[in-house]
């Protein structure tokens, strides 16, 4: 298995762009995690999708941020528009019920 | 507040000796898993314990449920061990597989 795919590894875009992060889990996971890592404030749960469908999006930290999940095999987060302040690593990972969780690469995002 | 804190916050070691990193949380978990990050950003699940202890090569992990603590040990250090080890928690509560992480322990074994 290919394990937990991101794409682009690395983003750089203008303050104001819209961003769209994507990720493909590990085939047969019903759990996938989209994650954001900063200096300040470590690793943060944004949101959780429990086959398919979000259970837990209390860590959005506002409208500007969304998550899909349109099917088993694929998740996109968006930011629109973006803001400085969103500059992260941002990792998505899945798991298989309540067993351990595999970390994609992560997306370097800059916003400038 | 439901908490999860790691010490050291920073750690240096010569090569070859023993390693203790803590993780306390403030109150029941389902779960807890030691992660690790390496200096080029990956991470990877090195533990996942409720209970007891658990071993894999150089490393053990130990938790005690009654005083909310848990441990992760490295045997033999090596240089290769320098990196971020997060630990993260299941409150008990939680439905699915949410988790809470501490703050990581960064470690630098010197050779």
């Amino acid at each position: 298995d290919a394990g937990v795919i991101q794409s682009p590894r690395h983003e750089v875009t203008e303050m104001g762009q819209e961003v769209t992060l994507r990720c493909k889990p590990i085939s047969g996971h019903d759990y996938l995690f989209w994650y954001r890592q900063t200096m300040m404030r470590g690793l943060e749960l944004l949101i959780y999708f429990n086959n398919n469908v979000p259970i837990d999006d209390s860590g959005m930290p506002e409208d500007r941020f969304s998550a899909k999940m349109p099917n088993a095999s694929f998740s996109t987060l968006k930011i629109q528009p973006s803001e400085p302040r969103d500059s992260a690593v941002y990792f998505c990972a899945s798991s298989s019920a309540d067993n351990e969780q595999f970390f994609g690469p992560g997306t370097r995002l800059t916003v400038l | 507040k439901n908490e999860v804190e790691q010490s050291p916050q920073n750690l240096t070691a010569q090569e070859g000796e023993f390693i203790t990193i803590n993780c306390s949380y403030s109150v029941g978990i389902s779960a807890l898993h030691w992660l690790q990050q390496h200096p080029g950003g990956g991470i990877v699940s090195l533990f996942m314990l409720s209970s007891g202890k658990k071993k894999h090569g150089r490393l053990i992990a130990t938790i005690n449920i009654q005083e909310k603590h848990s441990s992760l040990h490295i045997t033999a250090s090596h240089p290769r061990d320098s990196a971020v080890y997060i630990c993260a928690v299941r409150w008990v509560w939680e439905y699915g597989n949410k988790l809470v992480f501490g703050a990581g322990t960064i470690l630098r074994v010197k050779s």
